[in-house]
C-alpha cells in the first residue's frame, strides 16, 4: 500500500517562528510535492523535488523553502511564519517514470495556524 | 495554460440518488492525464482514477463511473446509488507535458458533495 505520512496533523505557531513540516514516503518514489489548500482557492503547488537535493519552485514559493536530503523525506520550511501562511499543507509523492503525469499520492495533511 | 473548472461548488442529494460531478478542462497538449480525488472530512486526498487523453472509454468501478469526452473537454464523475460515506469534497485534476515551470497537478476548486440519510 502506498503510504505518505506527515509529522503533524495540527500545528499552532506564532508569527516570526521558523516552522518545519515533514513528509515521509515509503514507496521509493522519485518525486515529492508540497501543496497548500485554502477555501475558495483550491490546491496550489508550493515546491516539488525530482531527486535528492534537487528542488524546483511551484506556483507560490514565496515565503517557503524546502529540503530533500534523503529520497524518502521532503521538508517544507517557513523561515518566518506569517498569519497569511495559516493553511492546510498537503504533501504528495509519485513514482517518477513520467514526471508530469504519474499519479500523486497524498499524505493526511497538516493544518497550520499562525497566530 | 492548463485550467480545470468544477462549476458545482456544492451538491446535496438524498441517499440512494445518483449524482454526477462535472469537470471541464483546458489544455493545449494532445497528451494529458486527468484525475479524480476524494477528500473526506479527515482531510487526506484519496486517489480515485487516472485517465490518459488517448483512452476515451468510460470507466466503471463499482458504484463509480467516469465519462470522458474529448469533444467537450469534460471528464465527469457519477456515483450511482449514493451513500452517506460518499460525502466528501471531490477534486478533478489535470497534468500535461507543457510544464510551464510547475510540474504538479492543476486542480479544480472541488465540489462538496453532501449525501443526506
Amino acid at each position: 500500500d502506498v503510504k505518505v505520512t506527515q509529522s503533524s496533523r495540527y500545528l499552532v505557531k506564532r508569527t516570526g517562528e521558523k516552522v518545519f513540516l515533514e513528509c515521509v514516503q515509503d514507496m521509493d518514489h522519485e518525486n515529492m510535492f508540497w501543496y497548500r489548500q485554502d477555501p475558495g482557492l483550491g490546491l496550489r503547488l508550493i515546491y516539488f523535488s525530482y531527486d535528492v537535493k534537487m528542488k524546483e519552485k511551484g506556483d507560490i514559493p514565496e515565503g517557503y523553502s524546502v529540503s530533500r536530503e534523503k529520497k524518502e523525506r521532503f521538508s517544507l520550511i517557513l523561515e518566518s511564519a506569517s498569519t497569511n501562511q495559516t493553511s492546510m499543507y498537503l504533501c504528495a509523492s509519485s513514482l517518477g517514470q513520467f514526471r508530469n503525469t504519474d499519479t500523486q499520492y497524498f499524505g493526511p495533511g497538516t493544518r497550520l495556524t499562525v497566530l | 495554460a492548463q485550467k480545470v473548472t468544477q462549476a458545482q461548488t456544492e451538491i446535496s442529494v438524498v441517499e440512494k440518488e445518483d449524482v454526477t460531478l462535472d469537470c471541464v478542462y483546458e489544455t493545449r497538449d494532445t497528451t494529458y492525464y486527468l484525475f479524480w480525488y476524494k477528500q473526506p472530512p479527515s482531510g487526506e486526498l484519496v486517489f480515485l482514477i487516472r485517465r490518459n487523453s488517448f483512452d476515451e472509454q468510460n470507466e466503471i468501478s463499482g458504484r463509480y463511473s467516469w465519462n470522458f469526452q474529448k469533444s467537450t473537454s469534460s471528464f465527469n464523475f457519477t456515483i450511482t446509488a449514493s451513500q452517506v460515506v460518499d460525502s466528501a469534497v471531490y477534486f478533478c485534476a489535470l497534468s500535461d507535458y507543457s510544464g510551464g515551470g510547475a510540474d504538479g497537478l492543476t486542480f479544480g476548486k472541488g465540489t462538496h458533495l453532501i449525501i443526506q440519510p
